[in-house]
């Protein structure tokens, strides 16, 4: 069971819009930037959003990442077939087991 | 451009050992922490272990702790995860990864390296 916890699945039609939950508590994305990344079938994660709102350059601004208290969103806007990934959030965790955390994963599934 | 290789995996032995390679190019390997990340066959991230740029500062997930070392030499821009007392769970393929661009985030990854414990 992951510490950090997302919807095991989400699906829009292409064009629509979605949103990717992450919840966790206050060791981890209370007290930490959160990143979120995006695994393609067959390939490595690749990073799509960090410090919780920012983007590496080369994302487009179709993707974008808010936090409040304790809990994390990835929303992403005129959903393309090639976005259909596997979502992972992450963060530190503070607590005495110090060290990185992730979300079990949401698949994406673009109808 | 950032690259990072993995290599050293392949089939073991329950309670046997493995030592994986990350080999960085394209930036200053001693400027970035790296981290080690798996991922079970068709299951999702699991974080490992973390090291700081100058090798002293360390954490593990408690997964691992005790049976796996991370390490890094500077002078040959590489990473290590030394990997004892394998266990049939401990399958998966394994990145490693560097820091990317904000507070802790993996900015770049290698393609990752399978690793099977079976008898």
């Amino acid at each position: 069971q992951s510490v950090l916890t997302q919807p095991p699945s989400v699906s829009a039609a292409p064009g629509q819009k979605v949103t990717i939950s992450c919840s966790g508590n206050s060791s981890n994305i209370g007290n930490n930037y959160v990143s979120w990344y995006q695994q393609l079938p067959g390939t490595a994660p690749k990073l799509l959003i960090y410090d919780n709102n920012k983007r590496p350059s080369g994302i487009p601004d179709r993707f974008s990442g808010s936090k409040s208290g304790t809990s994390a969103t990835l929303g992403i806007t005129g959903l393309q077939t090639g976005d259909e990934a596997d979502y992972y959030c992450g963060t530190w965790d503070s607590s005495l087991s110090a060290g990185a955390v992730f979300g079990g994963g949401t698949k994406l599934t673009v109808l | 451009q950032v690259q990072l290789v993995e290599s050293g995996g392949g089939l073991v032995k329950p309670g046997g050992s493995l030592r994986l390679s990350c080999a960085a190019s394209g930036f200053t390997f001693s400027d970035y922490y790296m981290s080690w990340i798996r991922q079970a066959p068709g299951k999702g991230l699991e974080w490992l272990s973390y090291i700081g740029s100058s090798g002293s500062t360390i954490y593990y997930a408690d997964s691992v702790k005790g049976r796996f070392s991370i390490s890094r030499d500077n002078a040959k821009n590489s990473l290590y995860l030394q990997m004892n007392s394998l266990r049939a769970e401990d399958t998966a393929v394994y990145y490693c990864a560097r820091r990317g661009y904000g507070g802790y985030d993996l900015g770049y990854w290698g393609q990752g390296t399978l690793v099977t414990v079976s008898s």
